[in-house]
């Protein structure tokens, strides 16, 4: 089983929707988990951390964490052309695990 | 200058080349990492640096050479690289001992080996 698994994708959706990203991890001792997005060619930028069950909120973006399920997401509102990039999954076990990454693309 | 900082941006090196990748970082950080990310695989951490001691080594080839002079600083010397070490090589910083630490990564440095 792979540390953090994520769908590569490509999630497509239209501007202005809600685009819903996941991810699982393996390790229930994880303490920590983040998102990062990475746009073709470039490294990945921060963009989403979060440390407790439940949501948390910054701007469209919001990160929901569930570890009794392993599970944490990331949902982009009112989603954007200039969305569309890979978005990265980090886990924090001692070390940064990252999953391959979901490719998102919004059409208009 | 401000956050990760990488040199060079590009490297086209051929397999008998000697070469070193640069890292630098102004965030007070005291741990520094080096990733590998080959196409449509996912990031690979290949050393770790924490307090300038290496904390990791994972199971990473000898022709990759890391070096950590100081906490802001990091190279990775490369030396016979086979083609499939064709890669993005990325840096990234952080604070440690901290258990909730986010990484900063450098622009990183796109490197072909022919």
């Amino acid at each position: 089983q792979k540390e953090v698994e994520q769908n590569s994708g490509p999630l497509s959706v239209p501007e202005g929707a809600i685009a819903s990203l996941n991810c699982t991890y393996s390790d229930r001792g994880s303490q920590s988990f983040f998102w990062y997005r990475q746009y073709s060619g470039k490294s990945p930028e921060l963009i989403m951390s979060i440390y407790s069950n439940g949501d948390k909120e910054d701007g469209r973006f919001t990160a929901q964490l569930n570890k009794a399920s392993q599970y944490v997401s990331l949902l982009i509102r009112d989603s954007q052309p200039s969305d569309s990039a890979t978005y990265l999954c980090a886990v924090n076990v001692r070390r940064l695990i990252f999953g391959t990454g979901t490719r998102l693309q919004v059409f208009p | 200058e401000t956050g990760v900082t990488q040199t060079p941006r590009h490297l086209v090196m051929g397999m008998t080349n000697k070469k070193s990748l640069k890292c630098e970082q102004h965030l007070g950080h005291n741990a520094m990492y080096w990733y590998k990310q080959s196409a449509k695989k996912p990031l690979e951490l290949m050393f770790v640096y924490s307090l300038e001691e290496r904390v990791e080594n994972n199971s990473v080839p000898s022709r990759f050479s890391p070096e950590c002079p100081n906490s802001s600083h990091l190279f990775l010397h490369l030396h016979t690289l086979q083609p499939e070490d064709s890669a993005l090589y990325l840096c990234a910083s952080s604070q440690v001992p901290d258990r909730y630490t986010e990484a900063f990564f450098g622009q990183g440095t796109r490197l072909t080996v022919v």
